[in-house]
Formats: structure tokens, C-alpha cells, sequence
């Protein structure tokens, strides 16, 4: 059973360029989401997790800069802009509300090429 | 240095042999999660573990949060075991999950 789904897939991203992922939950027992990117050495690493509808948050690694941000309880969307380097960006979701944010499950990601 | 440490980096088994993979943190970790990542990219959740251990088939896994490690034991293994073994730490003071640098498994026919 899918939980989350992801689009695009793909994509080849001009230098200089945003691109808009977004991620659809389809579980609602599952409402922490979350993104992970992955870099090209497969080093996975979080990025940000978001409850609420309206939460936004930004953030700025090496090779891009990130703006996520919860639209509904269903619905997470990530900017990537000034991506020098390629990555995959996973959507995840898991239960939450213990101690810490619960197992997690992953969507199949989207992987950024950049041209 | 890194909070969670995975070994080996990579292995290579018979089909049909056992392994161990390993993790140490250098972090106060609560829960792990192991993951395996197969060659398409997709990630799959193979346990989430409170100090203590779990089993699942073939696959067999303990955290001992007192000595700060986990591992993964892989009994009887199959070609369809092939890929990236992650495992991950929720670290309770940052309040978020670390991951390893993962191992790269090929089981050989």
C-alpha cells in the first residue's frame, strides 16, 4: 500500500533555476511529514518536518537552498533553487506525537539533475 | 567524526551465508530504524527499534541504546537482499533522525 506520493519523479533542472516537488499523503494515521534529501555520495540527511497546514520553514546546505512548506494535513511542496548538485529529495511520513517522530516511511522520491 | 557510524562500508556474500551489519553512535539515540535501499532508489523501513531486539523473517536486529550500537543479522542470504542497508538514530537533544553512511550489500549466486 502506498502511503505517500511523489511528483516529479524526475527532473533536469536548468543551473539557476527552481524547481517545485510536491508530496501527497494518502495514509492519515501518518501525519508527521517530513524531507530528506539524498546527495550524490547516498548520504541521507533531514531536512525539515512539518505538522501543520501553514507551517513553512527554509533552510540553506551546500549545493541548494530549500523552502518547504505544509499546505494541508495531505499536501507538503518543497522549493529547491541554486542547486549546483544533483540530489534525490524524499518525502516521508510517520505517526509522531512521543518521544520522538515514529518509524518512517518513504515515498519514492524525486531525483534533481541539474543541466 | 560521524554520530552514526555503520561497518562495513561494503560487503560481498554467498548466497545462502549469514552477516552482521553494525552501527555506533556517538549520540543519545532512543530509537533506530534499519532501511534497505534497493538499486531503483526506493527505501524500505525494515525495523524500528526500542532498546531490545526484533525479528522478521530472515532478518534479525538488536539496539542496545547503554552501549550506544545496533545490529542487523542477515540469515540464509538470498540475491534479492542485494543493496544499500541504512540504519538511523532519532538523536533526542537535535530531535531529529541521523542516518549512516549505509552499507552496500551483493549477495553473489
Amino acid at each position: 500500500v502506498t502511503l505517500l506520493e511523489q511528483n516529479p519523479r524526475w527532473r533536469l533542472v536548468p543551473r539557476g533555476q527552481a524547481v517545485n516537488l510536491r508530496c501527497i499523503l494518502k495514509n492519515s494515521q501518518y501525519p508527521w511529514m517530513s524531507w530528506y534529501q539524498q546527495d550524490l555520495q547516498k548520504q541521507l540527511q533531514w531536512l525539515f518536518t512539518l505538522r501543520s497546514p501553514g507551517d513553512k520553514e527554509v533552510k540553506s546546505l551546500p549545493g541548494a537552498d530549500y523552502l518547504a512548506t505544509r499546505v494541508t494535513d495531505t499536501e507538503l511542496r518543497l522549493q529547491v533553487a541554486n542547486m549546483s548538485q544533483g540530489r534525490t529529495l524524499y518525502c516521508t511520513c510517520s505517526a509522531g506525537g512521543g518521544a520522538d517522530t515514529g518509524q518512517l516511511y518513504f515515498g519514492e522520491g524525486s531525483k534533481l539533475t541539474v543541466l | 567524526g560521524d554520530k552514526v557510524k555503520q561497518s562495513p562500508s561494503a560487503l560481498s556474500l554467498q548466497e545462502g551465508t549469514n552477516s552482521a551489519l553494525r552501527c555506533n553512535f556517538s549520540i543519545a539515540a532512543t530509537t533506530v530504524q534499519w532501511f534497505l535501499q534497493n538499486p531503483r532508489g526506493s527505501l524500505m523501513n525494515l525495523f524500528y527499534l526500542v532498546p531490545g531486539t526484533k525479528e522478521n523473517g530472515r532478518l534479525k536486529s538488536a539496539f542496545d541504546s547503554k552501549e550506544s550500537y545496533s545490529t542487523l543479522h542477515i540469515r540464509d542470504a538470498q540475491l534479492e537482499d542485494s543493496g544499500t542497508y541504512f540504519c538511523a538514530a532519532f538523536d533526542t537533544n537535535a530531535y531529529k533522525v541521523i542516518f549512516g553512511k549505509g552499507t552496500h550489500l551483493h549477495v553473489l549466486p
